[in-house]
């Protein structure tokens, strides 16, 4: 069974710090890699990563995929009381024929506090 | 013991049909929603329902009808198909508005 693990599952920082907040999974036919940043209704979407040790990077925000230990991270430096959300990882899966799925995990609530 | 389920994981018709895409979560949430995903990988949200309620309809087609039978179903019918609607659509619930979701594994539509 595909499976992606976040953690820590919740995490509460000082505006100022830097987080890194994790995901590992193990799925087959692993096509990329997802982060979005859910605040209230609906996930803004962040990265997509699909190569190994590759940084992409947004701002403050960045993240890598190591595809030989099967995790990817997702820093962020200087943090914001703007960054309090629940940061979402989803693994794409290649399902065949051009289709696929998506597999997320639980989420990591941040708040980050003044 | 899938938290989200929908079916069908894939679907393939023929523009001008109907059909349906069912979603059920064994949470106990009380908050369901349909996002289409679009091919930039962002997610659109369509719907949400809380205990049976519409309470989300963004800028939808009418030809997009949600329909909950109890607050652990929430189904998406799609009259009258258009090439433009083929997408992923995810199901995901969440115990209240506004907290953390959960996501069904999608459904990829294909209108030919």
């Amino acid at each position: 069974e595909d499976k992606v693990v976040q953690s820590p599952l919740s995490l509460v920082v000082h505006e100022g710090d830097t987080v890194t907040l994790n995901c590992s999974y193990e799925v087959t036919n692993f096509r990329s890699l997802l982060w979005y940043k859910q605040e209230k209704k609906a996930p803004t979407f962040l990265f997509m990563l699909t190569s190994s040790g590759i940084e992409k990077k947004s701002g403050r925000l960045s993240s890598i995929l190591d595809k030989k230990e099967l995790f990817s991270i997702l820093n962020i430096t200087a943090t914001q009381t703007g960054d309090s959300a629940v940061y979402l990882c989803a693994v794409e899966i290649d399902s065949g024929a051009g289709s696929y799925q998506l597999t997320f995990g639980k989420g990591t609530k941040l708040s980050v506090i003044p | 013991d899938t938290a989200v389920s929908q079916t069908p994981k894939y679907l393939v018709t023929q523009m001008g049909n109907d059909k349906s895409i069912k979603c059920e979560q064994n949470l106990g949430h009380d908050t369901m929603y349909w996002y289409k995903q679009d091919s930039k990988k962002f997610l659109k949200i369509m719907f949400s329902y809380n205990n049976k309620e519409l309470i989300i309809n963004e800028t939808v087609p009418n030809r997009f009808s949600p329909k909950s039978p109890d607050k652990a179903h929430l189904n998406l019918h799609i009259n009258s198909l258009e090439l433009g609607d083929s997408a992923v659509y995810f199901c995901a619930s969440s115990q209240y508005l506004g907290e953390k979701l959960f996501f069904g594994s999608g459904t990829q539509l294909s209108v030919l």
